[in-house]
């Protein structure tokens, strides 16, 4: 039982660039979340799924996309990466938007 | 829009003395808030969460208090070990799109000396 995984672990981009990170969950929850974590500023939503099929906008999610492959995968796309979108990136799941989010070990993201 | 308001942003202790993390929220209608734990280079970890239908709730050295009427809830961590030093973000649940979602405080840098 793997929990929450992601890929990749560290990123390098240049401006402009496009990327997808991949998120994989084997808790067999039914959301899934993205989040971007800035120094200082806690650890904000960008997109969340609330089931199977279902996508929503969180608090920040200009310049990213995502898609709920399936149960299991949640995916985010930068289309062309900014220095803004420097950051570290999270994905989590959990049952309901009410009970415990377990959280992958992130992705490191740098754009130039 | 909804907000979590956490202090202190950074707290030093000593080793064995007590520490409190303050949060305050805006929605009346949360009802649920937990605490979680990041150790530097780790992911976010659930340590305690309360739900509003209760006031308190212990788990060994580690309590979480809830003011429904305040709008405030507190993580209180006593005799405290350097292993406890990490970041600790409150969180509190809210309703947009007709689903739950949490929304995370700025979090609080817990240095413990021995």
């Amino acid at each position: 039982n793997a929990g929450v995984t992601q890929t990749p672990k560290f990123q390098v981009l240049k401006t402009g660039q496009s990327m997808t990170l991949q998120c994989a969950q084997d808790m067999n929850h039914n959301s899934m979340y993205w989040y971007r974590q800035d120094p200082g500023m806690g650890l904000r939503l960008i997109y969340y799924s609330a089931s199977e099929g279902t996508t929503d906008k969180g608090e920040v999610p200009n310049g990213y996309n995502v898609s709920r492959l399936n149960k299991r995968e949640f995916s985010l796309r930068l289309e062309s990466a900014a220095p803004s979108q420097t950051s570290v990136y999270f994905c989590a799941s959990s049952e309901s938007g009410t009970d415990t989010q377990y959280f992958g070990p992130g992705t490191r993201l740098t754009v130039l | 829009g909804e907000n979590v308001e956490q202090h202190p942003s950074t707290l030093s202790v000593q080793e064995g003395d007590s520490a409190v993390i303050k949060c305050t929220y805006s929605d009346s209608a949360s009802n649920y808030f937990p605490w979680y734990k990041q150790e530097l280079g780790k992911r976010p970890q659930l340590i305690i969460d309360i739900r509003s239908n209760v006031g308190e709730k212990k788990d060994q050295r580690i309590a979480v208090t809830l003011n429904k009427t305040a709008k405030h809830f507190s993580l209180h961590i006593t005799e405290t070990q350097p292993e406890d030093s990490a970041v600790y973000f409150c969180a509190a649940s809210f309703v947009s799109g007709g689903y739950n979602k949490l929304i995370f405080g700025a979090g609080t840098r817990l240095a413990v000396h021995p």
